[in-house]
């Protein structure tokens, strides 16, 4: 089945610094990269996604990169804000049709003031 | 905008009793999912219910859990006979295609 990989498990970042978290996934057909964020005591929310057709998609201040060849995705987020501290977790679907998400093991961003 | 909600938010248990955790998908959608979250690890999904049925499930989805939706509108789960390692946090989640909305989750605490 789908293996994600997720890196750092943790990442502190100044406020207004740039925060990368990279995942990668071992199934070749995975087609849907979600990333989620999570704050505590909630449930995971979608914050962006990307389909395996693209190779990078940006909402604001928040941007996700695709290498289908290298199978890995990265979250990327400019201009960090204190209420970008969360738990972020990447996904993948692992095959066309079967809708069963797999998560990477999650990244612990803490913005500084 | 549209959410799916769960109940409880969290519910205590003894050992061997059931429990059944009950979410409202968003109504439009096809597709119900449950999760669970041991507490500091990664989500890890449990079972997926499509056209009224169980579409696939995990290896943690044994006998001693069944999902359900009883009406138009809620998804169940049920543990029969809990232990004290399904203690987590479960997240019913539904979508229309791929984009997966969650719940705020339900804490199972098992004594």
């Amino acid at each position: 089945g789908e293996n994600v990989e997720q890196h750092p498990s943790t990442l502190s970042v100044q406020e207004g610094d740039s925060a990368v978290i990279k995942c990668t996934y071992s199934d070749s057909a995975s087609n849907y990269f979600p990333w989620y964020k999570q704050e505590l005591g909630k449930g995971p929310q979608l914050i962006i996604d990307i389909r395996s057709n693209v190779g990078e998609k940006k909402d604001q201040r928040i941007a996700v990169t695709l290498n289908k060849t290298a199978k890995h995705f990265s979250l990327h987020i400019t201009e960090t804000q204190p209420e970008d501290s969360a738990v972020y977790f990447c996904a993948a679907i692992g095959n066309f049709g079967n809708e069963k998400l797999t998560f990477g093991t999650g990244t612990r961003l803490t913005i500084i003031p | 905008e549209p959410e799916v909600t769960q109940t409880p938010s969290h519910q205590v248990t003894q050992m061997g009793q059931e429990v059944i955790l009950r979410c409202v998908p968003i109504s439009n959608h096809l597709y119900f999912y449950w999760y669970r979250q041991i507490l500091g690890q990664k989500v890890e999904f449990l079972v997926s219910f499509y056209n009224n049925e169980i579409s696939e499930k995990s290896e943690i989805f044994d006998d001693q859990f069944s999902v359900e939706r009883p009406d138009g509108s809620n998804f169940t789960l049920k543990i029969r006979s809990t232990k004290l390692e399904d203690s987590a946090m479960y997240f019913c989640a539904s979508n229309p295609t791929h984009e997966q909305f969650f719940g705020p989750g339900t804490r199972l605490t098992v004594l």
